[in-house]
């Protein structure tokens, strides 16, 4: 086991709904990216904190938001959830020394969303 | 164009065979490459990287090819328990963001 724990691990929400993912760290690390997966893809980048600072972003629009705390624990927040925000959501966390390549990543286990 | 493709599968092996995966990239700019193994409905976990000269671990050995812009996966003596999605991943030096294929579907069979 990695050591990143993600809450929940299964949701269902209804179009235009708001939902909040959270996920903690393994012990040591600093950095959080969260990916959203769609079936049969593979995980595309969202967002990346880096010492509770956004550090860097893909191409999803603004209703894509997070945060991370100063224990490095990180939510991602989606507003107007779309149909097309079904996927399931990983997040994984690292340690950099300067916030650039911390390639390895450690996942966690994700979140399953539904969107109906 | 996708800017990391992968042969999606699935790939029927018998148990003990050798198998092969390639995955190509667009960007020439890349500098690091990976694969992970997803296993059904489980997260992504890093299998190797790959190197320039290549490299070995147990019965895995991963190649990158930056003339032709492709990394290979071989898988010697497969267990059935090599039965996972295999993902290809890109990074370039300039930042941090990871490029994944859509993976690569190996069933094991006895």
């Amino acid at each position: 086991e990695t050591g990143v724990t993600q809450s929940p691990t299964h949701l269902i929400k209804t179009r235009g709904q708001q939902v909040t993912l959270r996920c903690s760290s393994q012990s040591g690390h600093n950095t959080v990216s969260w990916y959203q997966q769609a079936l049969g893809q593979g995980p595309q980048f969202i967002f990346q904190y880096y010492r509770e600072e956004e550090n860097g972003r893909g191409n999803f629009p603004p209703r894509f938001s997070g945060l991370q705390f100063p224990n490095y624990s990180s939510e991602l927040n989606v507003n107007a959830l779309e149909l097309d925000d079904s996927a399931l959501y990983l997040c994984a966390s690292s340690w950099s020394q300067t916030g650039e390549n911390p390639y390895e990543q450690y996942f966690g286990p994700g979140t399953r969303l539904t969107v109906t | 164009r996708k800017e990391v493709e992968q042969d999606p599968g699935p790939f029927n092996v018998p148990e003990g065979a050798t198998v092969a995966f390639n995955c190509t990239y667009s960007n020439s700019a890349s500098q690091s490459f990976f694969w992970y193994r997803q296993d059904c409905r489980k997260e992504p976990k890093l299998l190797m990287s790959v190197y320039s000269s290549g490299n070995e671990d147990g019965r895995f050995t991963a190649q990158l090819n930056r003339a032709s812009q492709y990394i290979s996966l071989l898988i010697r003596d497969s267990k059935l328990s090599d039965s996972a999605t295999y993902l290809c991943v890109v990074a370039m030096d300039s930042n941090y963001q990871l490029i994944w294929g859509a993976g690569t579907k190996l069933i094991i069979k006895p």
